[in-house]
């Protein structure tokens, strides 16, 4: 059983599209998260949510928002896409937010924006 | 701010050769370190991590850190690479969240 489970893993869509990423996990954690990883393997955190409530929000366009309906599931939606928005989305979860927690990662969706 | 440099970008071993990857954080507390492993097309597993304790760290696939706290570093190892390490390796520092580092990518020659 996949413990993070994010769909799609591959999406090609035009500019000024709307798309959406969904991701649930089965870990039972409480803590979940997006990572964007840029064609140079950097990863950066956009968001993070603790029991549904939003806890980090990085300075990520509006056009990005993500939906948490509950602990287990963290969905992205992303309005408008533009070129520099291709890159690969990790979503990830741990049992807590802070310090020692390990992170969890999903397979990672692969959006191409043309 | 917490945060980690990789040594680095791309590092090239022979298979059977020593591993070192290297990683120095910065961190204004106690830092909980971490380092994980991404092979092609997918998603980051962890290796490795330390918190407290043990200042020499197991791991999965042979490898291993040693967190020095006089050096600032958390350097990976393996004694003896195999083909299938190639991969890219990050180095991670964690308080309020996770911060990676950019990343080292090995390659394993035969």
């Amino acid at each position: 059983d996949t413990a993070v489970s994010q769909t799609p893993k591959y999406l090609v869509t035009q500019m000024g599209n709307d798309k959406s990423i969904k991701c649930e996990q089965n870990l039972g954690h409480d803590t979940m998260y997006w990572y964007k990883q840029d064609s140079k393997k950097f990863l950066k955190i956009m968001f993070s949510y603790n029991n549904k409530e939003l806890i980090i929000n990085e300075t990520v366009p509006n056009r990005f928002s993500p939906k948490s309906p509950d602990k287990a599931h963290l969905n992205l939606h992303i309005n408008s896409l533009e070129l520099g928005d291709s890159a690969v989305y990790f979503c990830a979860s741990s049992q807590g937010q802070g310090a020692g927690n390990t992170i969890y990662f999903g397979e990672g969706s692969w959006l191409t924006v043309v | 701010a917490q945060s980690v440099t990789q040594l680095g970008s791309h590092v090239s071993v022979s298979e059977g050769a020593l591993v070192l990857l290297r990683c120095n954080y910065s961190s204004s507390v106690p830092p909980y370190l971490f380092w994980y492993v991404q092979y092609p097309n997918q998603g980051l597993q962890l290796l490795l991590k330390y918190t407290t304790g043990a200042t020499l760290v197991k791991g999965i696939n042979g490898f291993e850190a040693e967190f020095k706290k006089s050096e600032t570093s958390f350097h990976l190892t393996k004694p003896s690479a195999h083909m299938s390490d190639a991969a890219e390796y990050f180095c991670a520092v964690s308080h309020n969240d996770m911060r990676f580092g950019a990343g080292t990518r090995l390659t394993v020659k035969p």
